[in-house]
């Protein structure tokens, strides 16, 4: 069936560290992606997305891009900042509507 | 600040209490929907509201009553709760289904 694997965490960097949290998915037909942030004692955000093949999706220096042949849509970011410290979740849309989440990686920046 | 709102943000309960959780967006939204996370387990889809209209129920125990009066705000009727129920359960919304979520904060559930 349809599904979104992620790296497990927590994942524990120093700051200005680079960032790279892999994400693969299963899913019949062409999904859009998506990568939502948690900061602690809130609810999720919408960090940046990506619709079709090869894109890539920007947002905060968080960069990932739609790779259909590896079906993977890993998120990275160059120099890490303290402020970065949250839960990542990988999602995909399927064509009938459907959203499914991975179960979301926590990141730990320490200064 | 996401324009979701949810209340109250902490939540202790008996199994035998009955109890109500709110959300309200005021985005103009036209989609909202329940979610709840439990740790180490992935966002469970719960319940989906478009034009007021229920478009979805996960196979939810029929503990958890969502309730819909009007586009801006959706509730989730509690009663008779496990205490495996404790979670985080989380608000959002969306201009169509499925489209960008706007999630609220949340209501940290424990059940005793």
């Amino acid at each position: 069936g349809d599904s979104v694997t992620q790296m497990e965490g927590p994942v524990t960097l120093s700051e200005e560290a680079f960032l790279t949290i892999n994400c693969t998915y299963t899913a019949t037909g062409y999904p859009s992606l998506f990568w939502y942030v948690q900061y602690p004692g809130e609810g999720l955000q919408l960090l940046l997305k990506a619709t079709k093949a090869d894109d890539k999706g920007s947002n905060k220096g968080f960069e990932a891009t739609y790779r259909k042949e590896t079906t993977s849509f890993h998120l990275e970011k160059g120099s890490v900042q303290v402020s970065d410290s949250a839960v990542y979740f990988c999602a995909l849309l399927l064509r009938d509507d459907k959203i499914i989440f991975g179960k979301g990686t926590r990141l730990h920046i320490l200064p | 600040e996401t324009g979701v709102t949810q209340t109250p943000r902490h939540l202790v309960m008996g199994m035998t209490n009955k109890k109500s959780l709110k959300c309200e967006q005021h985005l103009g939204h036209n989609a909202m929907y329940w979610y709840k996370q439990s740790a180490k387990k992935p966002l469970e889809l719960m319940f989906v509201y478009n034009f007021k209209e229920q478009t979805e129920n996960n196979s939810v125990p029929s503990r958890f009553s969502p309730e819909c009066p009007n586009s801006s705000h959706l509730f989730l009727h509690l009663h008779t709760l496990q205490p495996e129920d404790s979670a985080l359960y989380l608000c959002a919304s969306s201009q169509n289904l499925y489209e960008k979520l706007f999630f609220g904060s949340g209501t940290q559930l424990s059940v005793l």
